[in-house]
C-alpha cells in the first residue's frame, strides 16, 4: 500500500525550532518529487516546499524561505522539514505530498502532523 | 506567483444536483491544473489532473475541463459522500498556488 506518514509536530514557542519528518513506503521513493503543504485552523490549503527526487531542485514559499529546510534521505525513504524562526502564522497541519509528473499535481498525501506555535 | 480564483466560495446542493464548480488563473497555465476533495479533519484526495484527466479510483461523475486561465470541475449527480471542500491547484510554475476552496453544502 502506498502511504505517508508524517510526525515530529507539536506545541513550540515563537522564534523555536521544529523538524517534521515524512515516513514513505509501497513505492519507490527515489523516483517522486516530493512536497509540503500545510492548512492553518479553518483556512485553506498553502504549498510550503518541493524537493526533487534527487534533491537537485528544491523550492520554497515565500512565507517560508530563509526558515525552512526541506530535505529527503532515499535510502530511509524519508522527507524532512526543518523549520526555523517558527512564527504564530506556521500554526497548521502540515501533510507531506507525493507528486506525479514533472508539472507536479499531489497524488498521495500524508494524514498530517499538527504544528502549534505558541508562547 | 499564479493567483488561483475559485468560485462559489460555498454552495448549497442536494442529493442528485449537477454541482459546477470555476477556477481561474491569474495567468495562463496551459491544462496544468489539478482539482482536490477534502473532507473535515482529512488530507486532500486528488481527484482530477491535467485539467481533465480522472485521477485512478474516482467516480466518474467527476469531470474536469478548460484551458488556459478559465476551468470548471463538475460533479454530476451529487452523492452524499461528495459532500466536502473542493481545491484547484496550478502545476504550471513554482510556488505552486491553490483555490481558495469551494465548500459542497447540503
Amino acid at each position: 500500500e502506498v502511504q505517508l506518514v508524517e510526525s515530529g509536530g507539536g506545541l513550540v514557542k515563537p522564534g523555536g525550532s521544529l523538524r517534521l519528518s515524512c515516513a514513505a513506503s509501497g513505492f519507490t521513493f527515489s523516483g517522486y518529487r516530493m512536497n509540503w503543504v500545510r492548512q492553518a485552523p479553518g483556512k485553506g490549503l498553502e504549498w510550503v516546499s518541493s524537493i526533487k527526487s534527487d534533491s537537485s531542485d528544491i523550492y520554497y514559499a515565500d512565507s517560508v524561505k530563509g526558515r525552512f529546510t526541506v530535505s529527503r534521505d532515499n535510502a530511509k525513504n524519508s522527507l524532512f522539514l526543518q523549520m526555523n524562526s517558527l512564527r504564530d502564522e506556521d500554526t497548521a497541519v502540515y501533510y507531506c505530498a507525493r507528486a506525479r509528473f514533472s508539472r507536479p499535481c499531489l497524488d498521495v498525501w500524508g494524514h498530517g502532523t499538527t504544528v502549534t506555535v505558541s508562547s | 506567483d499564479i493567483q488561483m480564483t475559485q468560485s462559489p466560495s460555498s454552495v448549497s446542493a442536494s442529493v442528485g444536483d449537477r454541482v459546477t464548480i470555476t477556477c481561474r488563473a491569474s495567468q495562463a497555465i496551459s491544462t496544468w491544473l489539478a482539482w482536490y476533495q477534502q473532507k473535515p479533519g482529512r488530507a486532500p484526495k486528488l481527484l482530477i489532473y491535467a485539467a481533465s484527466n480522472l485521477q485512478s479510483g474516482v467516480p466518474s461523475r467527476f469531470s474536469g475541463s478548460g484551458s488556459g486561465a478559465d476551468f470548471t470541475l463538475t460533479i454530476s449527480g451529487l452523492q452524499p459522500e461528495d459532500f466536502a471542500t473542493y481545491y484547484c491547484q496550478q502545476a504550471n510554475t513554482f510556488p505552486l498556488t491553490f483555490g481558495g476552496g469551494t465548500k459542497v453544502e447540503i
